[in-house]
């Protein structure tokens, strides 16, 4: 139990639906992350926030929206997307500084 | 610009046998911060160390050990009499630390070890 937990575990969808992934971290930290991992690369950040701030946007495409309510949450919500976005998406948590990262289990997504 | 590199893509070895995952990195800054995890199956990072650039002590924690080496850029993990449970995808990091702490972590791509019975 690491204290960050992500829902679903796995989820099947089609390119025309919308979707939602949910983070909680119970661990009283600062900053929350979004990763994807696909198949033969490496791990890719795609959001941060810090204090529910958004301070980093790697580049992702519009249908990949973040959400971060609170510090304990963050959501990434889904629409339109594309096979290539299959992948394990993996929420991350992390006290002030640069100590290390707590992940969560991961989201299998399979985009049909 | 930071890099991590985990040269061997995959590795077997038998149930018992020692093992080196390597990791080269590259950065510009005097201070950073080194990582190892480990992804079991279940697909979740499992954190097993943490060594800033000013500690090149190597460090043993039961089966597992690190040879950090500043002068060839290197932070190696061996695993001693590996065992089955070893198995999983091990992920080599760098972190530059700054203010923007956490943006700065550089994963390399995954060294999966399988320990075969």
């Amino acid at each position: 139990e690491t204290g960050v937990t992500q829902t679903p575990r796995h989820l099947v969808m089609g390119m025309t639906n919308k979707k939602s992934l949910k983070c909680e971290q119970h661990l009283g930290h600062n900053a929350m992350y979004w990763y994807k991992q696909s198949a033969k690369k490496p791990l890719e950040l795609m959001f941060v926030y810090n204090f529910k701030e958004q301070t980093e946007n790697n580049s992702v495409p519009s249908r990949f929206s973040p959400e971060c309510p609170n510090s304990s949450h963050l959501f990434l919500h889904l629409h339109t997307l594309q096979p290539e976005d299959s992948a394990l998406y993996l929420c991350a948590s992390s006290p002030l500084g640069y100590e290390k990262l707590f992940f969560g289990s991961g989201t299998q997504l399979s985009v049909l | 610009a930071q890099k991590v590199t985990q040269a061997q893509t995959e590795i077997s070895v038998v149930e018992k046998e020692d093992v080196t995952l390597d990791c080269v990195y590259e950065t510009r800054d005097t201070t950073y911060y080194l990582f190892w995890y480990k992804q079991p199956p279940s697909g979740e990072l499992v954190f097993l160390i943490r060594r800033n650039s000013f500690d090149e002590q190597n460090e043993i924690s039961g089966r597992y050990s690190w040879n950090f080496q500043k002068s060839t850029s290197s932070f190696n993990f061996t695993i001693t009499a590996s065992q089955v449970v070893d198995s999983a995808v091990y992920f080599c990091a760098l972190s530059e630390g700054g203010d923007n702490y956490g943006q700065n972590f550089v994963f390399g791509p995954g060294t999966r070890l399988s320990v075969l019975p």
